[in-house]
């Protein structure tokens, strides 16, 4: 098993420019989160998936992030338009309903 | 929110030696996991404790819960240089969303 693949690992973007992060959790694991970790706020849960669905975006900080699931194979994070202070480590993890599985995180910086 | 909260923010401490840290939580919880992230790496699973559970061993690792006092501790017994990362505890809320939320952690050095 491959584990959590995220991609890209780092990302360099213009300010106001569209970012797109990419998941593929783990096979058979039905809850997707993502997470986006700074120096200044820790590990924020920004969404979360179950089955594919979305249960909670209540930290998803603007409008301009919008998460998808289309299938249990693949998610995307996006931001639209970016801005500096979104520049941080953006994680995904999958459970299979108990613990969860990393990835290695996206580093994404907005100058 | 239910955030966590790590007790000391940052051990430094000599190999061989152990080291605890502590885990507060707000509300009632599922379960509460510890996670280790090294430096510029993602979090790696360390081990799971439900919330009828009090103790539970893996390895060097040993985790307490006292949900009546809502804390946790994890000990790490025996160090090593590669213990040094970020340790973080994330709890879920009692009506199983698995909705998980990490405390600020706490980073381990330990010196060889």
């Amino acid at each position: 098993d491959a584990g959590v693949i995220q991609s890209p690992r780092h990302e360099v973007t213009e300010m106001g420019q569209e970012v797109t992060l990419r998941c593929k959790p783990i096979s058979g694991h039905n809850s997707l989160f993502w997470y986006r970790q700074t120096m200044m706020r820790g590990l924020e849960l920004l969404i979360y998936f179950n089955n594919n669905v979305p249960i909670d975006d209540s930290g998803m900080p603007e409008d301009r992030f919008s998460a998808k699931m289309p299938n249990a194979s693949f998610s995307t994070l996006k931001i639209q338009p970016s801005e500096p202070r979104d520049s941080a480590v953006y994680f995904c993890a999958s459970s299979p309903g108990t613990g969860g599985t990393f990835g290695s995180g996206t580093r994404l910086t907005v100058v | 929110s239910q955030q966590g909260e790590e007790d000391p923010q940052a051990l430094s401490i000599q190999e061989g030696e152990n080291a605890t840290m502590n885990c507060s939580y707000k509300t009632s919880i599922n379960n509460l996991q510890w996670y280790r992230q090294n430096s510029g790496r993602g979090l790696v699973h360390l081990i799971l404790i439900r919330s009828n559970e009090r103790e539970k061993h893996s390895g060097r690792l040993r985790v307490t819960l006292d949900t009546s006092k809502k804390s946790s501790s994890l000990l790490i017994t025996a160090s090593r240089a590669a213990d040094t990362a970020s340790y973080f505890c994330a709890t879920d809320a009692a009506s199983g969303t698995y909705k998980y939320i990490f405390g600020t952690g706490t980073r381990l050095k330990v010196l060889a």
